[in-house]
């Protein structure tokens, strides 16, 4: 069981650099985030995806793109790295957006901006 | 719109004592809740969910939590804490509120002392 698949797991940018972090899954579900984590802050929503083609932003989206051209594939891409997206990035999928499904996580990419 | 607290950026406990990891949530309609927890690099795993069907409900790994409207809690606890229950813990509140959002606690990190 898979599940949910981030690459890479670790790496290090200097500013201004751009990279595309990746993230799929394999139990054909619809809806998929981003998150980004720091120290003592919780997790915060970067993007979400409801289907293939279809994508919004969460609460931090500022710096970052997304795109979803299909159901198991939802790549995060920073175009100008700078040193505040220096995080532990997550991305998570679900069954559907109905409140009572949980979200099941990748391992998570870590990522520093020097 | 809704939040959760968690109580307790930092929770030592004996090998064999009681864990009580503290959540708080504010909704105005009815929640969902949920317990996940991190283990070092790793990304989030289920724990438990309250749906409604049950106020106290057990999850993996010997964990429960109880579902108290009236304190807006939902604490999870353990009754004896074993030294692989060392991880970071969070509690998420999921309520509708346009589209269903999914908020997550600032984590509470649990150490087991031998």
């Amino acid at each position: 069981n898979a599940g949910v698949t981030q690459t890479p797991k670790f790496r290090i940018l200097k500013i201004g650099q751009s990279m595309t972090l990746q993230c799929t899954q394999d139990m054909n579900h619809n809806y998929m985030y981003w998150y980004r984590q720091d120290p003592g802050m919780g997790l915060k929503l970067i993007y979400y995806s409801v289907g293939a083609g279809i994508t919004d932003k969460g609460e931090v989206p500022n710096g970052y793109n997304v795109s979803r051209s299909t159901t198991e594939d939802f790549p995060l891409r920073l175009e100008l790295a700078a040193p505040s997206q220096t995080s532990v990035y997550f991305c998570a999928s679900s069954y559907s957006q109905q409140g009572n499904q949980p979200q099941h996580f990748g391992d998570g990419t870590r990522l520093s901006i020097l | 719109a809704q939040s959760v607290t968690q109580l307790g950026s930092h929770v030592s406990v004996s090998e064999g004592a009681l864990v009580l990891l503290r959540c708080n949530y504010s909704s105005s309609v009815p929640p969902y809740l949920f317990w996940y927890v991190q283990y070092p690099n790793q990304g989030l795993q289920l724990l438990l969910k309250y749906t409604s069907a049950a106020t106290l409900v057990k999850g993996i790994n010997g964990f429960e939590a109880e579902f108290k409207k009236s304190e807006t809690s939902f604490h999870l606890t353990k009754p004896s804490a074993h030294m692989s229950d060392a991880a970071e813990y969070f509690c998420a509140v999921s309520a509708l509120s346009g589209t269903y959002k999914y908020i997550f606690g600032t984590g509470t990190r649990l150490k087991v002392l031998a």
